[in-house]
């Protein structure tokens, strides 16, 4: 049973660009959460999604982020215009219902 | 062995030794928490969890406990090996909640 797949494992963008970062949770799983991390720091979550719906994005920011889990595929964390700012890890947990969230190996982005 | 009872971002031990790890979590009203491993380049890897109807809880060589009174969490390590050597995140869950609120991580050395 595979674990969580994240891609690119590394991504690097220059200011102004659009990264797409890509999740398939473990199999059976159908939550799925983004969070990120910055150098020396702890995750932070950004977003919770279900099949074609978006449970919770509160710590999303507002502009250029969006996040969407289609019916089929991955989910794709997209981001629009990016900011040096925006250079950090981004993971990609799964979970079943009630179950522990299972982290993926991350997307570590780069904006030059 | 080695323990500390405020939480510190390093912690250096000899193989062998039994290490324990604090974090202070945030909100009384959490029922859930679960202890991450952190290595370098790679996502949180679940350890261990416990939820806020039990004070102890033991898997192999680790062991979570969990103080509601001061809000804090603890992580055993015993026999720590040199492949324990990594961050150590702890996380925390509302009722009904769904994201993790990661605590501040404590960098575990472990020396031959």
């Amino acid at each position: 049973n595979a674990g969580v797949m994240q891609n690119p494992r590394h991504l690097v963008r220059r200011r102004g660009q659009e990264a797409r970062l890509r999740c398939s949770p473990m199999k059976g799983h159908s939550h799925v959460y983004w969070y990120r991390q910055l150098p020396e720091e702890g995750l932070k979550f950004m977003v919770y999604l279900q099949k074609e719906n978006i449970i919770d994005e509160s710590g999303m920011p507002k502009e250029r982020f969006s996040a969407e889990f289609p019916k089929e595929g991955p989910s794709i964390l997209r981001i629009q215009q990016v900011v040096r700012g925006d250079s950090a890890a981004y993971f990609c947990a799964s979970q079943a219902l009630g179950e522990t969230q299972y982290f993926g190996p991350g997307t570590r982005l780069l904006v030059l | 062995g080695e323990s500390v009872g405020l939480h510190l971002p390093t912690l250096s031990v000899q193989e062998g030794d039994n290490s324990i790890i604090n974090c202070a979590y945030s909100n009384s009203a959490s029922d859930y928490f679960i202890w991450y491993k952190q290595e370098s380049g790679k996502g949180p890897q679940f350890i261990i969890d416990i939820r806020s109807n039990m004070d102890k809880r033991q898997g192999q060589r680790v062991t979570v406990l969990l103080n509601k009174t001061v809000k804090h969490l603890s992580l055993q390590i015993a026999a720590t090996q040199p492949g324990d050597s990594a961050v150590y995140f702890c996380a925390e869950s509302l009722p009904g909640g769904t994201a993790l609120i990661f605590g501040k991580g404590t960098t575990l050395s472990v020396s031959s």
